[in-house]
């Protein structure tokens, strides 16, 4: 299964760009890159995910590189109620459920 | 819509006593999963289904059971509870094992004394 790096925390103005770093370098080929948030004791909640090509929906935009051994969530404007843990996750196929196997996550503090 | 419903929310055990988690999901999902979650740490999968009658281990299962009798229901065990098992317990569903989104419950906090 590919493993996930993130930073264990980042900061971000309000209203200001996060931008939050990923790496998965033994990522195979057919496997996506999933993102997660988990606000303070709620259940995770889905963001966003791609295979290779860089995707955008209302949430958030996800910048995944050519070699797809790194990727990028992006919060274009971030709000006090995007401070979370987010989770970089990459989705184990085959017969095994599709589980999500997570890792620490990165805990984004949005600062007035 | 209700989504992925968990029962009890909250719940105090003492040590050797068994209890059941019910998770119930209404989106008619193939796939469901049950997390813990300790403090300031990321889920870990105990068990998890991919249909009705079918569980499998997940990273983390001794010391629970789960059952599938039904598509819609996903039930996590613990028999003999113990303090170690005191955690933050998270339920999810899916349609399909690849690409679909994993929708998760409020999670069930248990503590176990």
């Amino acid at each position: 299964d590919a493993k996930t790096t993130q930073p264990t925390s980042m900061d971000c103005a309000e209203g200001r760009a996060a931008n939050l770093p990923c790496n998965h370098s033994t990522i195979s080929g057919n496997e996506y890159v999933y993102w997660y948030r988990q606000i303070h004791s709620q259940g995770p909640q889905y963001i966003i995910h791609g295979l290779k090509n860089n995707e955008t929906n209302e949430m958030a935009s996800l910048i995944i590189t050519e070699d797809r051994k790194s990727s990028t969530l992006i919060l274009p404007h971030a709000t006090l109620r995007d401070t979370a843990v987010y989770y970089c996750i990459v989705r184990v196929a085959g017969n095994q459920g599709g589980k999500l196997i997570f890792g620490q996550g990165t805990e984004l503090s949005v600062k007035p | 819509n209700a989504g992925v419903t968990q029962t009890p929310k909250f719940r105090v055990l003492k040590t050797g006593q068994s209890m059941t988690l019910l998770c119930a999901q209404d989106m008619n999902h193939e796939y469901m999963y049950w997390y813990r979650q300790d403090p300031g740490m990321g889920l870990r999968l105990i068990h998890y289904s991919v249909g009705e009658g079918t569980t499998a281990k997940g990273e983390v299962p001794d010391g629970y059971n789960v059952s599938r009798l039904k598509k819609q229901n996903f039930l996590l065990g613990l028999e003999s509870a113990a303090p170690s098992q005191t955690s933050v317990y998270f339920c999810a569903s899916s349609m399909g094992f690849f690409v679909n989104t994993i929708y998760f419950g409020e999670g069930s906090w248990l503590t176990v004394v």
